[in-house]
């Protein structure tokens, strides 16, 4: 089955710098890579997703970049502020034909105002 | 939207007793999920239903978990006898599409801790 690792697991920035979590899949049929925010005692979210047929995506301060080639994908957030602090959870899936989301471990981001 | 409601948000309980965490997933949403998330393992999927038919269980971990998907609008996830090792939160999520992965909406979460 599908592996996802992520990193790193814990991520402290000033307010107003940028974040940037990284992740990696192992099964190249992997096409839906989608970005979960879960902010304390609330389930995750979803805040920006990414197909493979597209290498970038952009939604105000988010963006997400895909590299099929290497297998990874990675969050960007700038501009971070304080609301930003949350565990954000990456994911992968195949989207046909099977229907499990595969998700990394986690990255606690913490933004100190 | 309501969203998905879970029920109850917290349970203590002792070795051996049974749990069980109930689900209401979002109006219309054909497909429901059953999480367990725990600082070791992150996010695990335990079972999935679509359309009140559950298609894969191969995430439950032993024969003590069992679930349950009577009508659209209700699901059960059942521990008999629960282990302190099942400590965890429990999530119930819900998707509008059958057939392929999409956006899940998950409930706030059932956080179990047995003694």
């Amino acid at each position: 089955g599908e592996n996802v690792e992520q990193h790193p697991s814990t991520l402290s920035v000033q307010e107003g710098d940028s974040a940037v979590i990284k992740c990696t899949y192992s099964d190249s049929a992997s096409n839906y890579f989608p970005w979960y925010k879960q902010e304390l005692g609330k389930g995750p979210q979803l805040i920006i997703d990414i197909r493979s047929n597209v290498g970038e995506k952009k939604d105000q301060r988010i963006a997400v970049t895909l590299n099929k080639t290497a297998k990874h994908f990675s969050l960007h957030i700038t501009e971070t502020q304080p609301e930003d602090s949350a565990v954000y959870f990456c994911a992968a899936s195949i989207t046909t034909g099977a229907n499990n989301l595969f998700f990394g471990t986690g990255t606690r981001l913490t933004v100190i105002p | 939207d309501a969203g998905v409601i879970q029920s109850p948000r917290h349970e203590v309980t002792e070795m051996g007793q049974e749990v069980t965490l109930r689900c209401k997933p979002i109006s219309g949403h054909n497909s429901l999920f059953w999480y367990r998330q725990t600082m070791m393992r992150g996010l695990e999927l335990l079972i999935y239903f679509n359309n009140n038919v559950p298609i894969d269980d191969s995430g439950m971990p032993e024969d003590r978990f069992s679930a349950k998907m009577p009508n659209a609008s209700f699901s059960t996830l059942k521990i008999q006898p629960s282990e302190p090792r099942d400590s965890a939160v429990y999530f119930c999520a819900s998707s509008p599409l059958s057939l392929s992965i999409g956006e899940l909406f998950f409930g706030e979460g059932s956080r179990l801790t047995v003694l």
